[in-house]
Order: C-alpha cells, then structure tokens, then sequence
C-alpha cells in the first residue's frame, strides 16, 4: 500500500524568500515520486520526478526536491519565491515498476506575498 | 502542441440527467485517467484505460461509466446515480511504461441545475 501525506496545507511566503513544501511517504515497493503544480482552475502540470536515480532532483521554474529514503520525504523547495509561484503544489507517489496507478496527496497551497 | 483537451469548460446537470465529459489526446499515449478533485481531498481516480477497448474501474466508479474506442478519445459519463456530481473533473495520459508520468487536461467544472 501506499500514501502520501503533505505536511502543511497552506504556506504562506514573501516574494524572494524560500520555499519550502513538505511531502512524506509511504510505499511497500521502491518508490517513483512527483510534484505537480495547479494554478486556478487548470489541469495539473509536472514539476519534477524522481525514479530511483540521483536523489536531489531539479525541474522546472527553479523548483528541486531531494528524495531521503530515511527520513521517507520528498520536500520539495526554491531558493526564492515568485509572485506567479502562487498555486497549489501535489506531492505524488506510484510503485517504481508496474501500472501507474498515482497516489495524491491532499496538496498544499502557496501563497506568495509581495 | 501536443496535448489534451477537455471539452466543455464547465457544464451543468439536471436532476436525472446523464452528461458526457470530453477528453482527447494527440500525444500518442496508450494509457488515458479519469479523475475527480474536490476541495481538500486532491485527486482521486474514477477510471483508466491502458489500451483501446478495455478499462478498469478506479477508486470511486460508481456513478460513472466511459468507452474507448479509438486511442486519442476515452470520454466520461455521469449518470444520474452518481448522487453528488459536483466536481473538478481531470483527464489525464501517459505512456503505459514504468516510471512515466501523466499529462493532465484543463479540466472540466460540472454543477448541479
């Protein structure tokens, strides 16, 4: 079985400060991991993936995210937040091999002031 | 561009109406997703589809039915049973491989008249 649970389901930051939105897991199998953006009334777009290579993953719009098996995370972060970050984040997992069936978290709200 | 549409933006239903939700697809993907989003609940998936002429039923079936006939099209129909269709309703595809993550539509917002 598998589940995500993101931790905060608002964060609240200035413009050119850091992100940080914080994503645990859980997965009996080894695990693929995903962050999707959603900004209003939009489909989901694919910020970063991560399948079982390098750890610290890069993607789009300056976004990274760093995979700790120990601590089970996928925190995903930004050195300095834009006002056009503003949306909702979605911290997913799968089984690494197999049919994709994709696990959501409830997702977490950026809100980025000026 | 390639990409998914979903058609129409937003559509509302009467009592005992069923309506078709439109989703099409020109990324070559086998594998084609329906599912719902509600508010504070993220998305959770009503039906999939790996392959033409064959789909599976997800978390959350109930009330809905799709086809698919041809590898672009995977439509979504919600019967009247479906008691509380009010939702953010998302099309999605992907390569049918391991490790492959999925393309989403715009969405489309159904109410209740």
């Amino acid at each position: 079985a598998q589940s995500v649970t993101q931790l905060d389901s608002h964060v609240s930051v200035s413009e050119g400060t850091p992100v940080l939105l914080r994503c645990n897991y859980s997965s009996s199998y080894s695990p693929s991991l995903f962050w999707y953006v959603q900004h209003p009334n939009k489909g989901l777009q694919l910020l970063l993936k991560y399948t079982s290579a390098a750890t610290l993953v890069k993607g789009i719009n300056g976004f990274e995210a760093e995979f700790k098996k120990s601590e089970t995370s996928f925190h995903l972060t930004k050195p300095s937040a834009h006002m056009s970050d503003a949306a909702e984040y979605f911290c997913v997992v799968t089984p690494n091999t197999g049919f994709q069936k994709l696990v959501f978290g409830t997702g977490t709200r950026l809100l980025v002031s000026p | 561009d390639g990409g998914i549409t979903q058609s129409p933006k937003y559509l509302f239903r009467k009592e005992g109406q069923n309506v078709t939700l439109s989703c099409e697809q020109n990324l070559n993907h086998d594998a084609m997703y329906w599912y719902r989003q509600d508010p504070g609940q993220g998305l959770r998936l009503i039906y999939y589809s790996q392959i033409v002429n064959d789909f599976q039923k997800g978390d959350i079936a109930e009330g809905y039915s799709v086809s698919r006939e041809k590898k672009e099209s995977f439509p979504l129909t919600v019967t009247s049973a479906q008691k509380n269709p009010t939702a953010f309703y998302l099309c999605a595809s992907s390569m049918a491989a391991p490790n492959q993550p999925q393309h989403f539509g715009d969405g489309t917002r159904l109410s209740i008249l």
